[in-house]
């Protein structure tokens, strides 16, 4: 059975500080992808990022960057330079090799940015 | 974006009624999905499709059923709504190939009183 554990349930942090969303995931598969969503508040889901298991090396793009360790099971998520655009409930993804792409998410991590 | 809606958006509805959402793509995936979100419980897996009449049971799929008679429909049906169904519904859409990323609809609020 997989599954993904985000610990923080709630981040708040001033505009222009650095935040880390941390993400864990248990898998057996050998071969998976790791995915971030952002969901602001207007509701929609976006896609952020996949990774599969095999690239371990870190990305970074614009103001976020995503770290990914196989050996500690995690995947995390900073943003640099936070601005209160950022503000969102973001999840973390897992899917195995399975028919169907499908997804297991994490509880997700609400983060405030003020002003 | 991707081409999905959601319809209705929004839908209020008592006990025991019959309720139907739609999900309608114009990309062409093969791999259509229901999810409900709740809080506290992220995202969860109602039911899937992965071709015309192919679908099958998610993680929370009890009180649900599903149809898929076209590529680009996909529809969620609670055949006698109960309160513990109050949730925001999102569908999403994937492409073939090895753990291609969902995209998801705008999702759709249900309240069953």
């Amino acid at each position: 059975a997989q599954k993904v554990t985000q610990a923080q349930t709630e981040i708040s942090v001033v505009e222009k500080e650095d935040v880390t969303l941390d993400c864990v995931y248990e898998t057996r598969d050998t071969t998976y992808y790791l995915f971030w969503y952002k969901q602001p508040p207007s509701g929609e889901l976006v896609f952020l990022i996949r990774r599969n298991s095999f690239d371990e090396q870190n990305e970074i793009s614009g103001r976020y960057s995503w770290n990914f360790q196989k050996s500690t099971s995690s995947f995390n998520f900073t943003i640099t330079a936070s601005q209160v655009v950022d503000s969102a409930v973001y999840f973390c993804a897992l899917s195995g090799i399975n028919a169907g792409n499908m997804l297991t998410f994490g509880g997700g991590t609400r983060l405030m940015v003020k002003p | 974006d991707a081409g999905i809606t959601q319809s209705p958006r929004h839908k209020v509805t008592e006990t025991g009624t019959p309720v139907t959402l739609r999900c309608h793509q114009t990309e062409n995936h093969r791999y259509m999905y229901w999810y409900r979100q709740d809080p506290g419980h992220g995202l969860r897996l109602i039911h899937y499709s992965y071709g015309v009449k192919d679908t099958d049971k998610g993680e929370v799929s009890d009180g649900y059923s599903v149809s898929r008679s076209k590529t680009e429909d996909f529809l969620l049906t609670l055949e006698s709504a109960t309160s513990s169904q109050t949730s925001v519904y999102f569908c999403a859409i994937s492409g073939t190939g090895e753990s291609q990323p969902q995209h998801f609809g705008d999702g759709t609020r249900l309240s069953i009183l």
